[in-house]
């Protein structure tokens, strides 16, 4: 069975800074492209970030981009997201999501995705 | 950037009912339009994929059309665990968009 089980969510103060981390298990995870996607509460779903299998090639969404990096450990089947200078409208759970295919470097479609995290940006 | 516009944001039907969601892109998407259902307080559940193709384990009321910048998403008999929160999201090319959501409420 796939799970992926993401941790490193809190509270934090603008500026600050946080680590997230997804771990997966259940699929051959080098193969895979992921992605972070985020939802601030009340609100819809917002796409982050992608990273290739290899993780050589990497995509952001203009809001995080210059402040957030997405990274992968293939050797520990781990995912992360390195978010620095957070702002307020950065609070939200996060979600790491499994692409369902290989076919493309960002994957074509999200399935299955984990419980979330959720991070608080205030002081 | 592609934008993608869910122009129902909210609908209420009743069990048993036919329901279609709708979704259009900003530009031509060929089939690379998803589904997505989430429940409150829980994860987006992958539903359809590439416009049309039904995710192992989803029921077949579920079924999704369309190309190019026009998409639907169809609910044959409306059940009562359908009630809930539909995103679609194109995967043409990064940034992978989503729409804004079109809730499901009970009638």
């Amino acid at each position: 069975e796939v799970q992926l089980v993401e941790s490193g969510g809190g509270l934090v103060q603008p500026g600050g800074s946080l680590r997230l981390s997804c771990a997966a298990s259940g699929f051959t995870f080098t193969i895979y492209p992921m992605t972070w996607v985020r939802q601030a509460p009340g609100e819809g779903l917002e796409w982050v970030s992608s990273l290739s299998g290899s993780g050589g090639r990497t995509y952001y969404a203009d809001s995080v981009k210059g402040r957030f990096t997405i990274s992968r450990d293939n050797s520990q089947n781990t995912l992360y997201l390195q978010m620095n200078s957070l702002r307020a409208e950065d609070t939200a759970v996060y979600y790491c999501a499994k692409s369902g295919d290989s076919s493309s470097w960002f994957g074509r479609w999200f399935d299955p995705w984990g419980q979330g995290t959720r991070v608080t940006v205030s002081s | 950037d592609i934008q993608m516009t869910q122009s129902t944001s909210s609908l209420s039907a009743s069990v048993g009912d036919r329901v279609t969601i709708t979704c259009r892109a900003s530009q031509s998407i060929s089939t690379y339009l998803n589904w997505y259902q989430q429940k409150a307080g829980r994860a987006p559940k992958l539903l359809i994929y590439a416009a049309s193709s039904l995710q192992s384990g989803v029921p077949s009321r579920f079924s999704g059309s369309g190309s190019g910048t026009d998409f639907t998403l169809t609910i044959s008999s409306l059940q009562p665990e359908d009630f809930a929160t539909y995103y679609c999201q194109q995967s043409s090319s990064p940034p992978l968009t989503f729409g804004g959501g079109t809730k499901v409420e009970i009638k």
